[in-house]
């Protein structure tokens, strides 16, 4: 069965600091999709980026950026000068080959303080 | 215009009760689901519709019973609420599988419902 771990379950930091957001995923599937959403305070999900299990490039879009590595099963989430309007929960989240449906992580809690 | 949309987006009603959350998409997906998120964020899946058939029903209690009149809309009925039913409900959807190839899950932005 598919598993997603997001170790960090809050993360403080102040405008303007870089900040890596840590998911890692377990999944006997050679073949599985990878993505990200925001949930900030107002509630909704927002998505952020899908990956599939072939694509190990990182991708870079704005001031956010993703790195995954297959080889630790990690699917990393980096804000580089962060801002206030960051401030959210952030879900890594999994589906496998065949499967529609998402496997999250429990989140990660950033709080970006002026 | 808001491609997922839920209503109601809050909800309070007593122990017992018998309420419904209505969802409708206008990107003319296929596939609509519910989600669950708990008090602690925890986000599970609860159901999924394809074309209006139930393809998934993870474990919910029967007393959740989801309707699909058409593929843009999946209705959430819920019978006999229990205080544990309290949660944030998120209706989504996305484009069909195609060969397992699997698709953005897009998602309303959630209904609030609290039972006391």
């Amino acid at each position: 069965a598919q598993k997603v771990t997001q170790a960090q379950t809050e993360i403080s930091v102040v405008e303007k600091e870089d900040v890596t957001l840590d998911c890692v995923y377990e999944t006997r599937d050679t073949t599985y999709y990878l993505f990200w959403y925001k949930q900030p305070p107002s509630g909704e999900l927002v998505f952020l980026i899908r990956r599939n299990s072939f694509d190990e490039q990182n991708e870079i879009s704005g001031r956010y950026s993703w790195n995954f590595q297959k080889s630790t099963s990690s699917f990393n989430f980096t804000i580089t000068a962060s801002q206030v309007v960051d401030s959210a929960v952030y879900f890594c989240a999994l589906s496998e080959w065949g499967y529609s449906t998402l496997t999250f992580g429990k989140g990660t809690m950033l709080l970006v303080s002026p | 215009d808001t491609a997922v949309s839920q209503t109601p987006k809050y909800l309070v009603t007593q122990m017992g009760n018998d309420k419904s959350i209505k969802c409708e998409q206008n990107l003319g997906h296929d596939t609509m689901y519910w989600y669950k998120q708990d008090s602690k964020k925890f986000l599970k899946i609860m159901f999924s519709y394809n074309n209006k058939e139930l393809i998934i029903n993870e474990t919910v209690p029967n007393r959740f019973s989801p309707k699909s009149p058409d593929k843009a809309h999946l209705n959430l009925h819920i019978n006999s609420l229990e205080l544990g039913d309290s949660a944030v409900y998120f209706c989504a959807s996305s484009q069909d599988l195609t060969g397992g190839f699997s698709y953005t899950i897009y998602f309303g932005e959630g209904s609030w419902l609290t039972v006391v």
